[in-house]
């Protein structure tokens, strides 16, 4: 069965610094991916998604992620955090095909705290 | 990006009464919608998923006569939570896929907090 997981529960890093979120999947075959943010009793928003092709993807906000598929990893990133950054962040594994097709797969969720 | 909204964004009720949530695509059609449930601190799980001209696939675990789901044109998924009790309380969002290059991708509404009393 596919998973998602995010070792990191909760991240704090000052304004300006750069941000690296973790996210690893278990998935028998290539899969859609995605990174999502949740603002508090907001819904979700794509910040950016990798379904073939470069494996360094770009996404709105100044974020970007990088597929490596050697390590069941697709890490988000960002050189310089913004206050405006603090929110939760959830990486997600979506399916190609099948009777799953565009079900998604939650990781447990990154909440993220950004000191001034 | 595609728009999906949700109504209504907030709902208190009483124990025993029936809700229901609308979830629509605003600028596109979907033959397919999901809905998710959300705990405090927790990530989203996928309840089911809801098929325009036909039945709602059920995730297991979720009882489909409490959760009914209507996919009644190819704009608009409800979500009827029944007999509503207080371990029902809890943030329900949909989700709908828009077709894009390589794949869907699944865009989300913003939200529906439950308070059952």
């Amino acid at each position: 069965a596919q998973s998602v997981t995010q070792p990191d529960i909760h991240i704090t890093v000052s304004e300006g610094a750069s941000l690296e979120l973790r996210c690893n999947y278990s998935y028998g075959a290539t899969p859609y991916l995605f990174w999502y943010v949740q603002s508090p009793g907001q819904g979700l928003q794509l910040l950016l998604k990798y379904f073939s092709g470069d494996t360094l993807v770009q996404g709105i906000k100044g974020f970007e992620a990088e597929f490596k598929r050697s390590q069941s990893s697709f890490n988000l990133r960002k050189p310089s955090v913004h206050w405006s950054d603090a929110a939760e962040y959830f990486c997600a594994v979506g399916y190609a095909g099948g009777t799953s097709y565009g079900k998604l797969t939650f990781g447990q969720g990154t909440i993220l705290t950004v000191h001034p | 990006g595609a728009v999906v909204s949700q109504h209504p964004s907030r709902v208190i009720c009483k124990s025993g009464t029936s809700v229901k949530i609308e979830c629509r695509s605003l600028d596109f059609q979907a033959t397919t919608m999901f809905w998710y449930r959300q705990f405090p601190k927790k990530s989203l799980m996928l309840m089911a998923t809801s098929n325009e001209g036909s039945k709602a696939t059920y995730e297991q675990g979720v009882e489909k006569d409490k959760f009914l789901i209507n996919h009644a044109s190819l704009t608009l998924s409800t979500l009827t939570v029944t007999s509503a009790h207080p371990e029902d309380s809890s943030f329900y969002i949909c989700s709908a896929p828009s077709r894009g290059s390589g794949g869907n991708t699944q865009y989300f509404g913003p939200g529906t907090r439950l308070t059952v009393l």
